[in-house]
């Protein structure tokens, strides 16, 4: 099945830094989705992009999917951003939606 | 709007029972799934029901069995409960994408 590594495995800011967080997948897609997993285990859907680049916030997202990798872009981080991120893809159609899921990226902002 | 319930939050079964997730989502979404997940690692899927009346297996279905009720209900089972099975469930629902989760189970088997 596809592969899916995500990095840094963990991740301490101050708050007010930015943040890189990196996903490569092994195979090519065609569903791709960030979650965050708050201190409290609830999982939100941050974004679903197979491509191209999308904007929410103080988070940005940009998939190459060419080169097998997605970013997950942290700006002036907050103490509520702190939590686990979720890279999930899946290959063939979108319907059956068979996301597989990579290890997190946890992250800790202090204040 | 509730989105995806889960129920029970918390459960602790002693090896050998059995018990039901039951999940419920109002957001008339077609496809259902269930996951867990253990400390260190990503969500793994248990099985999935892409519509009413059809279910898959996913990538760790052995030990449990799963019904779909109707389009809102998608229940898990665990028939003779094994401390592997030690884990937060969590249940998820999409039409197409994105994916939405309920809340968790956390159970723990002794």
């Amino acid at each position: 099945g596809i592969q899916v590594e995500q990095s840094p495995p963990d991740l301490i800011l101050q708050e007010g830094a930015n943040s890189t967080l990196r996903c490569n997948f092994s195979d090519s897609v065609n569903n791709l989705q960030w979650f965050h997993q708050n201190p409290w285990g609830q999982l939100i859907n941050l974004f679903y992009i197979p491509s191209g680049t999308k904007q929410n916030g103080r988070l940005s997202a940009t998939t190459v999917a060419t080169e097998r990798y997605s970013l997950l872009y942290i700006s002036s981080s907050q103490t509520t951003d702190s939590g686990v991120y979720f890279c999930a893809v899946e290959r063939g159609e979108t319907s059956g939606s068979r996301l597989t899921f990579g290890e997190g990226t946890q992250l800790t902002v202090n204040p | 709007n509730a989105g995806v319930t889960q129920t029970p939050k918390f459960q602790v079964l002693k090896t050998g029972q059995s018990m039901t997730l039951q999940c419920a989502q109002d957001m008339n979404h077609n496809s259902m799934y269930w996951y867990r997940q253990d400390p260190g690692m990503g969500l793994r899927l248990i099985y999935y029901s892409a519509s009413e009346g059809t279910t898959d297996k996913g990538e760790v279905p052995n030990g449990y069995n799963v019904s779909r009720l109707n389009k809102r209900e998608f229940s898990l089972r665990l028939e003779s409960a094994a401390p592997s099975q030690t884990s937060v469930y969590f249940c998820a629902t999409t039409v197409a994408t994105p994916l939405h989760f309920g809340n968790g189970t956390r159970l723990t088997v002794t």
